[in-house]
């Protein structure tokens, strides 16, 4: 109940393409989900994150879309460009008990 | 701000060594979460140190453990090193687990 299922393990995009990564979580009591980005050689980065009563946030090319209901929520990046080529992992959090559950990461290459 | 430290950057190892790493957090986070880092597993949660007290744990053998400093500075070990031990560990430290500030990590190579 605890895992976030994070699928594709992998994902090809064309540059100027869309990526879409998504998420699914069983324990409803997690109460902020974000996405963290790794470059090689790099430690991740917190990119964006929600919370569960917003369905929808964007940051410039980057937007988390979040449906309660089926717990899944999904990372989509608009116009794919090379330099977003990354790891990418979604979360959850569980802020009562201090915990962070990561997603096994999607391997993202944007083709030039 | 400096961002979190980790030392060494690269460590190679034989089997049945012990290794030490070092982690630094960001000034005023007293949380310090330790992953293992690899390419089948994704991040791996070890363990949580906060003000000088484990408070979560993963599912790792014993042979890994780790303290907190008074300073929040952070050491983890592992004693009796296995081939399967070879991975990325980061550190990160947080002042709330909505957002963790990761360290660049150390490669582990055991041989």
């Amino acid at each position: 109940q605890q895992q976030v299922k994070q699928s594709p393990q992998s994902l090809i995009v064309q540059k100027g393409g869309i990526s879409i990564i998504n998420c699914a979580y069983e324990n409803t009591a997690f109460d902020y989900f974000p996405w963290y980005q790794q470059f090689p050689g790099k430690g991740p980065a917190l990119l964006i994150a929600i919370r569960p009563d917003v369905s929808e946030k964007k940051e410039g090319r980057f937007t988390i879309s979040f449906n309660k209901s089926a717990k899944q929520f999904s990372l989509h990046i608009m116009d794919s460009q090379p330099g977003d080529s990354a790891t990418y992992f979604c979360a959850a959090t569980l802020n009562r008990d201090d915990k962070i559950i990561f997603g096994k990461g999607t391997r993202l290459h944007i083709l030039p | 701000k400096a961002g979190v430290t980790q030392t060494p950057r690269y460590l190679i190892k034989t089997r049945g060594q012990q290794v030490t790493l070092s982690c630094s957090p960001i000034s005023g986070h007293r949380s310090v979460s330790w992953y293992q880092q690899t390419p089948g597993q994704g991040l791996q949660f070890l363990f949580e140190y906060f003000s000088e007290t484990q408070r979560n744990k993963g599912n790792f053998p014993g042979r890994f453990s780790g303290r907190q400093f008074s300073n929040s500075r952070s050491e983890m070990n592992v004693s009796t090193l296995e081939l399967g031990d070879s991975a990325l560990y980061l550190c990160a430290s947080s002042l709330t687990p909505y957002e963790q500030y990761f360290g660049p990590g150390t490669r582990l190579t055991v041989t």
